[in-house]
């Protein structure tokens, strides 16, 4: 069974402090890691698609890195309207989702 | 391009009540997902949807959950009879097909409060 777990379950930061969330997964057969953000009252927007170890995708203050068992979210300086909660889900060939429960960042001016 | 659209918004009933939620997938979107997210968690999947044909529906209580996807491109899910447990925010999701890594986009949701 697909599992995925993200920590920490809440993070808070500083404006301009710089930190990383971290997503590990086991799953038979990896399609795609997924990262999102979601607002409060939003449903998840898509931020990236990793495919295979070793790839690193870059948005604005965010980068996303993959490994064979865990991903980070490294979020660089970041500002008050980063606050959100992150999810990360994976793939499997059946292209279902496995999320995980999601890190709650606030980001305090 | 317009998201993908869900109404209601939001929807307040009592324990055994039917309530049913509807969802209009991005245009050209052929594969149509429908997930549960429970406060605090991440979202669940419960029934996926390959133009009119369910793909995957093992994680849908079929006692009292129901969904269907007529013509291939709206879709309806229904809860018959409602349970508390069963307050929670209800997610659509569209990707152009179902080839995995295709990527999931969200609708707002419908949030289900079960009084």
């Amino acid at each position: 069974e697909d599992q995925v777990t993200q920590s920490p379950e809440a993070l808070r930061l500083q404006e301009g402090e710089s930190s990383s969330l971290n997503c590990s997964y086991t799953v038979s057969g990896l399609r795609g890691l997924f990262w999102y953000r979601q607002d409060p009252g939003k449903g998840p927007e898509f931020l990236f698609t990793l495919y295979s170890a070793g790839e690193e995708k870059e948005k604005e203050r965010l980068k996303a890195t993959l490994t064979k068992k865990e991903s980070f979210l490294h979020i660089t300086a970041p500002k008050p309207e980063d606050s959100a909660t992150y999810l990360c889900a994976v793939n499997n060939a059946g292209n279902m989702l496995t999320f995980g429960g999601g890190t709650r960042l606030m980001v305090k001016p | 391009e317009a998201g993908v659209a869900q109404s209601p918004r939001y929807k307040i009933i009592e324990k055994r009540q039917s309530v049913a939620f509807w969802c209009n997938p991005i245009s050209g979107h052929a594969t149509l997902y429908w997930y549960q997210q429970i406060l605090g968690q991440g979202p669940k999947l419960l029934i996926q949807f390959q133009n009119n044909g369910v793909v995957d529906d093992s994680q849908l209580p079929k006692d009292r959950f129901s969904a269907e996807r007529l013509k291939g491109v709206d879709s309806t899910l229904k809860i018959q009879p409602a349970k508390l447990e069963d307050s929670a925010v209800y997610l659509c999701a569209s990707s152009l097909d179902a080839g995995s890594g295709e990527t999931q986009y969200f609708g707002p949701g419908t949030r289900l409060l079960v009084l």
